[in-house]
This record gives C-alpha cells, structure tokens and sequence, in this order.
C-alpha cells in the first residue's frame, strides 16, 4: 500500500506570495492533519480535515487555511507569505480518528520563503 | 498551559547499548501519549500509542512506559543500532473534543559503531 504523499517536495517562494501543499494520503484513510516543524518551535499543529470538514484547529493565523477534497486528498495554503513561514510542513493522515488511530507521515514539503 | 518537556536535549551512545529518553508533561485532561521516531529529512513513525489505563507498550527493541500520577513517560531503547540514530518526539493529546496534540522537542539520538 502507498504511503503519504506530498507535493513538492521542496519550495521557494518570496515574502508576501501565496503558496499551495498538497496532501495525498494512503488509500482508505478519511483523516489528513496538517503540523509545521521548525527548529524554533518544534512541531505544532496547524488543522485536521475529516470528511471534507475541518474538525480541529490549531494556534495559527488565519493566513493559513486548508481544505479536503471527496477522495480525501488535502491541500493547504498560506497566504501572505512571511519569513517566519520558513519551514518543513507534514501531513499525516489516520483510518478515521487521529487521536485513537495510528497516524502516518508524509515526507512532508520543505519551504524557504526568501 | 499544556506542556511537554523532553530530556535528554540529545544523547550519544556506542551501537549495543541501552539508552532510556524521557518525556515529562502537564497535558489536562489526559488522552493519549505517543513515541515518534523521525529521521533526518523525513516524516515521524510512530513507535507507541498509549492510554491512560496502558503502564508500558513495546514495539520490537523499543519499550515505552507511562506513569500517569507521575505525567512521565520514557522511552527505552535495547541493544541500540546504527538505524536508531534519530530525533525522538513524545506527543500528548488532551480529552475533551479538540484533541490539540502538544509536541515535546524531541531527544536527538545518535549512535556511534
């Protein structure tokens, strides 16, 4: 079975552009969650989709938004790009709930926003 | 405020050795408690998922205990191998419907043949 994939796999963007991650997650799996890692501040949590809903979100600015597609596959955006907004974005999808399933890990997309 | 605290910051062992990692936290209320294993450059694994009622869970040379008085989990690694060489994140989820996960900063783990 596939695994998590994520497209591109590394980006540049400028300060102030806009920039689009997808999210395709293994097949059967109705959860995708969104997490930025850097080396500021580790992990964080950005947004589950479930169902074509947003079930959670986390402690980021509205310039980040998200959406999930019927087959399941997610995007995310980030609008307004900042410096800050440098880093390595995972996507993890689980069976149906991502707290009591096993969640798995895209390779994630690397972003450097110059 | 929910918090995770991990030590140690990072660790060097040589390839055969035991090493334990641990994960302190003030998640409330408590859901679950998970062990990530994350190579450089690519996604977490995870290693264990427990729950309130689980003390310990093991999965292959990797045993994960919980003490949920206490709020501490280790992470313990047996007869480590080269491939253990990683960044080690425990995560805890609170109950009560939004299920934030807070992360630890992870114990970066390197071993030496």
């Amino acid at each position: 079975k596939a695994g998590v994939t994520q497209t591109p796999r590394y980006l540049i963007k400028t300060r102030g552009q806009q920039v689009t991650l997808s999210c395709s997650p293994i097949s059967g799996h109705r959860s995708v969650s969104w997490y930025q890692q850097t080396p500021g501040q580790g992990l964080q949590f950005l947004f589950e989709y479930f169902s074509e809903t947003q079930r959670n979100k986390g402690n980021f600015p509205g310039r980040f938004s998200g959406r999930q597609f019927s087959n399941s596959r997610s995007e995310m955006n980030v609008s307004t790009l900042e410096l800050g907004d440098s880093a390595l974005y995972l996507c993890a999808s689980s069976l149906v709930d991502r707290n009591l399933n096993e969640q798995f890990f895209g390779p994630g997309t690397r972003l450097t926003v110059l | 405020k929910n918090q995770v605290e991990q030590s140690p910051q990072s660790l060097i062992i040589l390839e055969g050795k035991n090493c334990t990692l641990q994960c302190n936290y003030t998640v409330s209320p408590f859901s679950n408690l998970r062990w990530y294993k994350q190579d450089t450059g690519r996604g977490p694994v995870s290693l264990t998922i427990m729950t309130f009622s689980e003390n310990t869970k093991s999965n292959g040379r990797y045993t994960a205990t919980l003490d949920a008085d206490t709020k501490q989990s280790s992470l313990h690694i047996t007869a480590s191998q080269l491939s253990d060489s990683a960044s080690y994140i425990c995560v805890v989820s609170a109950s009560g419907g939004s299920y934030i996960p807070t992360f630890g900063r992870g114990t970066s783990l390197i071993v030496h043949p």
